[in-house]
């Protein structure tokens, strides 16, 4: 099995960056994903494959990677972006997931 | 447009079997383009996978879930469904279903990008 860590909280002024990292010695061999989850409800994909958005994100929300670690960016934070992050990889040979531990995004 | 809706009961007994249904519509559960997968969340916690279902003849498991759960689908009822033996107040979760887009050609990993509402499972006597 595998990890992926990802910070517990970030915090962020709106208006402002915020970055969201997620970190895994697998990363560099698979695609990560991004959701971000609401209180209550289900989570909504916001990013595939590294970098990719589906139809209907804002494109306030990008996604990176480099080596071993990946990011999800937010730029110009709303307070609607208040919300917890999961990062999510796939092993391409067994096709086991593994979800991050989430981060919380609380904006100031 | 695709949605998934879970249903099954509430609350299970420990020691006994949960049984969960996705319900599909929007797309065939035979589809070579979709997925379909069933992940939970424990109170406070964050999201675990627990087993996907690719073409109704390919499965895959958590390897810490395993041995005690199956994930089949019902072609006819356009449903998908999970079964968890010998639950114990640590199966106690919200669980969804979900589905994710497979390509037809390259590296196909799962991701999730429709989900079901969730449905809330207890496990207690």
């Amino acid at each position: 099995s595998y990890e992926l860590t990802q910070p517990p909280s970030v915090s962020v002024s709106p208006g402002q960056t915020a970055t969201i990292t997620c970190s895994g010695d697998s990363l560099p061999k698979q695609f990560t994903f991004w959701y971000q989850q609401k209180t209550g409800q289900a989570p909504v994909l916001l990013i595939y494959k590294d970098t990719e958005r589906p139809s209907g994100i804002p494109d306030r929300f990008s996604g990176s990677s480099s080596g071993t670690s990946v990011t999800l960016t937010i730029s110009g934070v709303q307070a609607e972006d208040e919300a917890d992050y999961y990062c999510q990889s796939t092993d391409i040979a067994s096709s086991v997931v593994e979800f991050g531990g989430g981060t919380a995004l609380t904006v100031l | 447009q695709l949605q998934l809706q879970e249903s099954g009961p509430g609350l299970v007994k420990p020691s006994e079997t949960l049984s969960l249904t996705c319900t599909v519509s929007g797309a065939s559960i035979t589809s070579q383009s979709n997925s379909w997968g069933w992940i939970r969340q424990s109170p406070g916690k964050g999201l675990a996978w627990i087993g996907s279902l690719y073409q109704n003849r390919f499965m895959y498991y958590n390897p810490s879930l395993k041995s005690r759960v199956i994930v089949s689908a019902d072609t006819s009822r356009s449903q998908f469904s999970l079964k968890i033996t010998s639950v114990t107040a640590a199966d106690t979760a919200i669980y969804y279903c979900a589905s994710g887009f497979v390509p037809t050609s390259g590296p196909r990993p799962l991701y999730f990008d429709t989900w079901g509402r969730g449905i809330l499972v207890s496990v207690s006597s």
